[in-house]
């Protein structure tokens, strides 16, 4: 119950085309869902985060979808940029455990020029 | 440039060596963290500092031994560690509890033991 389904593995998609990752979570107390990108070589670094009080979350050409009924959450990355070549991964964590993210188990995106 | 310093960035170590990794920040975070992770998997939590007092531990074999010697520093060493311990170690600091307030990361120490 305190996993975090993350799809897909890998990831391949044209410049300026819309990356979509996807993630699942069974916990219903988990209160809190960053995502974190990560370059080779780097620590992950924190992305965009939403609550589950609101239904989706736009920075810049990176927005969340969240779909508290469903226990499910995206990202999406509108045109998408050979930058953006990285591992992505969700996270949750819940107000019990407050130190402690669940992170799923990562996508690595590949945007071709 | 990463807020969180760690130190050295590759290490080789045999079985029976002891060493130590570094952790620095500057950001006045009162949590501190130490993750491992694996090549093309999420970092996995180890230990949790907060008010450098040691809060959490993700039952970790005692050949790792953090510590944390005041708010800005923390030092995770190593002593008898296995080459399945041959890992990317990264350290976190945040201003608190992670709902509400982000991880920094920093670009870690990846460790091989021979």
């Amino acid at each position: 119950q305190q996993q975090v389904k993350q799809s897909p593995q890998s990831l391949i998609v044209q410049k300026g085309g819309i990356s979509i990752i996807n993630c699942a979570y069974e916990n219903t107390a988990f209160d809190y869902f960053p995502w974190y990108q990560q370059f080779p070589g780097k620590g992950p670094a924190l992305l965009i985060a939403i609550r589950p009080d609101v239904s989706e979350k736009k920075e810049g050409r990176f927005t969340i979808s969240f779909n508290k009924s469903a226990k499910q959450f995206s990202l999406h990355i509108m045109d998408s940029q050979p930058g953006d070549s990285a591992t992505y991964f969700c996270a949750a964590s819940s107000g019990d455990s407050s130190y402690k993210l669940i992170f799923g188990s990562g996508t690595r995106l590949l945007v071709r020029p | 440039d990463t807020e969180v310093t760690q130190t050295p960035k590759h290490l080789v170590m045999g079985m029976t060596n002891k060493k130590s990794l570094k952790c620095e920040q500057h950001m006045g975070h009162r949590a501190m963290y130490w993750y491992k992770q694996k090549a093309k998997k999420p970092p996995e939590l180890m230990f949790v500092y907060s008010y450098e007092k040691l809060s959490i531990n993700e039952s970790v074999p005692s050949r790792f031994s953090p510590e944390c010697p005041n708010s800005s520093l923390l030092n995770l060493h190593l002593h008898a560690l296995q080459p399945e311990d041959s890992a990317l170690y990264l350290c976190a600091s945040s201003r608190g509890q992670a709902k509400n307030s982000p991880l920094h990361f920093g670009n870690g120490t990846r460790l091989t033991v021979t």
